[in-house]
């Protein structure tokens, strides 16, 4: 039973452009939920976060939103630049664990 | 530069060896964790230590044995790993108390370990 989706395996934008990525969860018991970005080769790095008390988080280009009544997050980049090429996974914790649980990631493609 | 530090960044092993992936940290976190990682597919919680003890284990196999030594360090033994474990094992670390995430408490990732187990 997968907690935490990201339906779209691929996403491919224009540099300069929004990038909008997409997604949901199931457990409602969830209270904080992560953007990673990975790069091939990397670990996983932290970009934004949000707490299920919010509905948006801001950090420069960075913006997360939050719909609870949909089980619904998404994060947008803009303006997207070739640099943000990268996997993008979603992660989600909750019920005081130490779990956190990732979607499948989307593949983030800017092109010049 | 990542903060959480994993060596070797490659190993390659036989089914009868005996080795160990280190991690290290130096940002005061008290929790640290296992994930493993197979191609094309989301990362996988296997151990969570917190204040040096182990807290959650996924069901590991004991085939793959977990260390804390102190608070900036922590081990993964391997002993008669199968083929199917070859995957990219990451390190993090979280300012998490007790390892509960919280808000404002990220987990920070190492760059990993590549096994490949012939």
């Amino acid at each position: 039973d997968q907690q935490v989706k990201q339906n779209s395996p691929s996403l491919s934008v224009q540099e300069g452009r929004i990038s909008i990525l997409n997604c949901d969860y199931t457990n409602s018991m969830f209270d904080y939920f992560l953007w990673y970005k990975k790069y091939p080769a990397e670990g996983p790095t932290f970009l934004i976060s949000i707490s299920s008390i919010k509905d948006k988080n801001e950090d420069g280009r960075f913006t997360v939103f939050l719909n609870k009544s949909a089980k619904h997050l998404s994060l947008h980049i803009v303006p997207s630049q070739p640099g943000d090429s990268a996997v993008y996974f979603c992660a989600a914790s909750g019920e005081g664990t130490g779990k956190l649980i990732f979607g499948q990631g989307t593949t983030l493609q800017v092109k010049p | 530069d990542t903060e959480v530090t994993q060596t070797p960044k490659h190993l390659v092993m036989g089914m009868t060896n005996k080795k160990s992936l280190k991690c290290e940290q130096h940002m005061g976190h008290r929790a640290m964790y296992w994930y493993k990682q197979k191609a094309k597919k989301p990362p996988e919680l296997m151990f969570v230590y917190s204040y040096e003890k182990l807290s959650i284990n996924e069901s590991v196999p004991s085939r793959f044995s977990p260390e804390c030594p102190n608070s900036s360090l922590l081990n993964l033994h391997l002993h008669a790993l199968q083929p199917e474990d070859s995957a990219l094992y990451l390190c993090a670390s979280s300012p998490a108390p007790g390892g509960i995430l919280k808000y404002n408490s990220p987990l920070h990732f190492g760059n990993g370990t590549r096994l490949t187990v012939t």
